[in-house]
């Protein structure tokens, strides 16, 4: 049974750049989360993704977005990178809900 | 104030201790709570949940105090792989989990 996998496992960009991250959910799985988190911090919830549509999304900017496909993966795209966007971008599934979500590894993002 | 609040420690404690930590939540209306592990550069993994009665999973007890707003976590017999940061997790009501900062905890031989 395979968890939740991310792509890519590190990515470095430059101010202004865009960037695409992926996710494949828990088997059985179809609800997708995306959290940041900075160093020395918690998670913080950017969206949520159901049946295709975002069901709830957290104190982020439009630069922001993301897509979750008939497959129940998803996609965040964040555009005109800043330095602050660098953290740790988690992507949990559930089913349903956010109850007992499962992470995956993360990607490492740094803008220089 | 900070929607779930958590020392963030560290807490240093010898091998075989035991160690409480305590999270505070300012929604009243929050419905479950969990606590998750986070390894260094790892992602979080659920820990436990955590039931209006109370808890226990071997030597992890969790509580909820609803009228007091926070839930604990008891680590009995600490082991030195225990060691990592501890995650407070809040429901509310509009599917949004919303995250401590985390207390670290570190278990000395």
């Amino acid at each position: 049974d395979a968890g939740v996998t991310q792509s890519p496992t590190h990515l470095i960009k430059t101010r202004g750049q865009q960037v695409t991250l992926r996710c494949s959910p828990k088997s059985g799985h179809d609800t997708v989360s995306w959290y940041q988190q900075a160093l020395g911090q918690g998670p913080q919830f950017i969206f949520q993704y159901y049946e295709e549509e975002e069901r709830q999304r957290g104190n982020f900017p439009d630069r922001f977005s993301g897509h979750q496909f008939p497959n129940y993966s998803s996609e965040l795209n964040v555009n005109a990178l800043l330095l602050g966007d660098s953290a740790l971008y988690l992507c949990a599934s559930s089913l349903r809900g956010p109850e007992t979500q499962y992470f995956g590894p993360g990607t490492r993002l740094l803008v220089l | 104030r900070k929607e779930v609040e958590q020392d963030p420690g560290p807490f240093n404690v010898p091998e075989g201790a035991t160690v409480a930590f305590n999270c505070t939540y300012s929604n009243s209306a929050s419905q479950s709570f969990f606590w998750y592990r986070q390894d260094c550069r790892k992602e979080p993994k659920l820990l436990m949940s955590v039931y209006s009665s109370g808890n226990e999973d071997g030597r992890f007890t969790a509580q909820l105090n609803r009228a007091s707003q926070y839930i604990s976590l008891l680590i009995r017999d600490s082991k030195l792989s225990d060691s990592a940061t501890y995650l407070c997790v809040v429901n509310t009501v509009n599917y949004q989990l919303i995250w401590g900062a985390g207390t670290k905890l570190i278990i000395k031989p």
